[in-house]
């Protein structure tokens, strides 16, 4: 149980664009999801805070209109890298707390963003 | 703010051998803590957690690691390390605020050699 899922696992844009990923809760509900974003042999760092039916909550020095977070139900949260640059290219992580287990945390396999 | 140390940036060990993987923590408040594994190109799994209570606390894997309030630390240990443990180690802390909010330490690389 508790599976969270990323999609797509791997994806390479151009840059200027925009690319969408998404984090779904496969076998809970999850009130509160996050957003992580891990560069090369470093740590994981906390973008933003998303709770479903509200706006997220970032984390000081990310950008809300470059990094958009929506989590429109229960089991999905949406992370769109608006005009992606090459310095944009990591490894994002997504988390999942399951409603009422607020100690609790999931995370998803991760998605690696390549942006040429 | 709370903020974790992990002084060992990677830890080479020999098959079967012991190995013990340093955390400490920053905090003014009552926290939770959590040891995560990360295998190459994939998320994080949790590998055993303190809320309260028995400050010795087992996970997966035959890892342990004890919570030490007066010296702030929470290091993993195993007591025969395999091949198969070869990855990053990530520790956590956590004050509860309601939901919760992870911060990381940096990380550290067990090498396991045979």
């Amino acid at each position: 149980g508790a599976v969270v899922s990323q999609h797509p696992s791997w994806v390479i844009c151009k840059s200027g664009t925009s690319v969408k990923i998404e984090c779904r809760s496969l076998d809970f509900q999850a009130t509160t999801m996050f957003w992580y974003r891990q560069f090369p042999k470093q740590s994981l760092m906390l973008m933003a805070t998303s709770n479903e039916g509200s706006k997220a909550t970032y984390e000081q020095g990310v950008e809300k209109d470059k990094f958009l977070i929506n989590h429109a139900s229960l089991t999905l949260s949406t992370l769109t890298v608006t005009s992606a640059h090459p310095e944009d290219s990591s490894f994002y992580i997504c988390s999942a707390t399951p409603t009422g287990y607020s100690y609790e945390q999931y995370f998803g396999p991760g998605t690696r963003l390549t942006v040429t | 703010a709370q903020s974790v140390t992990q002084l060992d940036s990677q830890v080479p060990v020999f098959e079967e051998a012991p190995v013990e993987l340093r955390c400490n923590y920053s905090s003014s408040v009552s926290v939770y803590l959590f040891w995560y594994v990360q295998y190459p190109n994939q998320g994080l799994q949790l590998l055993l957690k303190y809320l309260s209570g028995s400050t010795l606390v087992k996970g997966i894997n035959g890892f342990e690691a004890e919570f030490n309030k007066s010296q702030t630390s929470f290091h993993l240990r195993k007591p025969s390390v395999h091949i198969s443990d070869t990855a990053e180690y990530f520790c956590a802390v956590s004050e509860y605020t309601g939901f919760q909010k992870l911060v990381f330490g940096t990380g550290t690389r067990l090498l396991v050699s045979p």
